[in-house]
């Protein structure tokens, strides 16, 4: 079976600093696919950005951009220049390859709330 | 841009009473999906679904839950007698084929269920 660990439940920091989250996982896949979503109050979880196992480029959009080490199985989130709408709750989710087409469950790490002082 | 939505956005009930959760996917979607949230707690995977069937389903699906699509566009989850521990948010997602490998899902705003 697969996990995910946050460790980090709550972070904050100053806009315009550059905020590090911290997710680990573990599983006896050799592919598979990690993701952060943000989920801002009451609102819906997107997705943010989204790193293939077999990948060894770390996966970057605009601002945010991750820290993966397979053998470390540590798959870290950077967002530079933090933004007030940054402001949100974390999570970094788990889906493995699947050989064939079909529907794939992600697992979930428990979140880190990530607040953005002005 | 089309959304995942879900109705109602919190639902009180009693301990015993059937609740129905309803979700409407994006419209193109092939796979749908549902998870809950305990307060303080991670988000769960509870089912997905595929092709009018039960594609897998977590230990927690037992046989108080079920899920539907009953009409084409709405995906719904069924409790039929509610527990204290069903207190969650339930989010619904659905999903389309990028490749054969990974499907991006798109979650609902989720349902906040409170079981008195």
């Amino acid at each position: 079976a697969q996990t995910v660990t946050q460790s980090q439940p709550e972070m904050s920091v100053q806009e315009a600093e550059t905020v590090t989250l911290s997710c680990t996982y573990d599983t006896s896949e050799n592919n598979y696919y990690l993701f952060w979503y943000k989920q801002p109050p009451s609102r819906q979880m997107i997705l943010v950005i989204r790193q293939e196992a077999y990948k060894q480029q770390n996966a970057t959009e605009n601002r945010f951009s991750v820290n993966f080490q397979k053998a470390a199985k540590s798959f870290s989130l950077k967002i530079s220049d933090s933004q007030l709408g940054d402001t949100a709750m974390y999570f970094c989710a788990f889906t493995r390859t699947y050989i064939i087409q079909g529907a794939q469950k992600l697992v979930f790490g428990q979140g880190t709330r990530l607040t953005i002082n002005p | 841009e089309p959304e995942v939505t879900q109705t109602p956005s919190h639902q009180v009930t009693q301990m015993g009473q059937e609740v129905i959760l309803r979700c409407v996917p994006i419209s193109n979607h092939l796979y749908f999906y549902w998870y809950r949230q305990i307060l303080g707690q991670k988000v769960e995977f509870l089912v997905s679904f595929y092709n009018n069937e039960i594609s897998e389903k977590s230990e927690i699906f037992d046989d108080q839950f079920s899920v539907e699509r009953p009409d084409g566009s709405n995906f719904t989850l069924k409790i039929r007698s509610t527990k204290l521990e069903d207190s969650a948010m339930y989010f619904c997602a659905s999903s389309y084929l990028i490749r054969v490998s990974y499907n991006e899902q798109f979650f609902g705003p989720g349902t906040r269920l409170t079981v008195l």
